[in-house]
């Protein structure tokens, strides 16, 4: 089965603490993206990668850091410095380079302070 | 900062069209319109998109304007699984970004 998968489904950080939360597609597309949703709004951007070993801050960067060592993973990390992590983390992917083609998402994590 | 304007909600009676308006007044002559919905607690699914002409898929269609001021997404009959929040989304890429730029949705209620 071709697609996202994002892990783990729910997460729980304690203060002061470093999470990781795990995207893997197997779709062989090139660019990813983090986007973060509260409740009742839209989804916010917070990193995205075009290519391996590149990635650009989106609207809400701070807080967080990325990699992108392989094509198919992109892990984000929600640091101590985020001061309100509790939230819906989505992950999506999509081809680059080709005008109109859609990012199609994952099923999200959802992360909450203990 | 979103670039497209829906309503809040709207119902519609299963087995009918449901019609889902959308307003996007700045979009730009490059930039395409997406349609995703999300059920609660899941990733947003994507529909369809277009940049100007009307466009149908298996599981909707899509009328754009022709100023491409506003667009129309259509499921042409609602099941009841259709039920979920609905975005009109434009997507913004420049030299610098690339991103969806979402709204708050429409909540689509199919009632029996």
């Amino acid at each position: 089965d071709g697609g996202i998968t994002q892990s783990p489904k729910y997460l729980f950080r304690k203060e002061g603490q470093n999470v990781t939360l795990s995207c893997e597609q197997n779709l062989n597309h090139d660019a990813m993206y983090w986007y973060r949703q509260d409740p009742g709004q839209g989804l916010r951007l917070i990193y995205y990668s075009q290519i391996v070993n590149d990635f650009q801050k989106g609207d809400i960067a701070e807080g967080y850091s990325v990699s992108r060592e392989k094509k198919e993973s992109f892990p984000l990390t929600v640091t101590s410095a985020q001061k309100n992590p509790t939230a819906f983390y989505l992950c999506a992917s999509s081809w680059a380079g080709l005008p109109g083609q859609p990012q199609h998402f994952g099923d999200g994590t959802r992360l909450s302070i203990l | 900062d979103a670039k497209t304007t829906q309503p809040t909600s709207m119902d519609c009676a299963e087995g009918r069209a449901a019609n889902l308006p959308c307003n996007h007044s700045t979009i730009s002559g490059n930039e395409y319109v997406y349609w995703y919905r999300q059920i609660h607690s899941q990733g947003p699914q994507y529909i369809i998109h277009g940049l100007k002409n009307n466009e149908t898929n298996e599981m909707a269609s899509l009328i754009i304007t022709e100023d491409r001021k506003s667009s129309t997404l259509i499921l042409p009959h609602a099941t009841l699984r259709d039920t979920a929040v609905y975005y009109c989304i434009v997507r913004l890429r420049s030299y610098n970004t690339d991103k969806l730029i979402f709204g708050t949705g429409t909540r689509l209620q199919v009632f029996p």
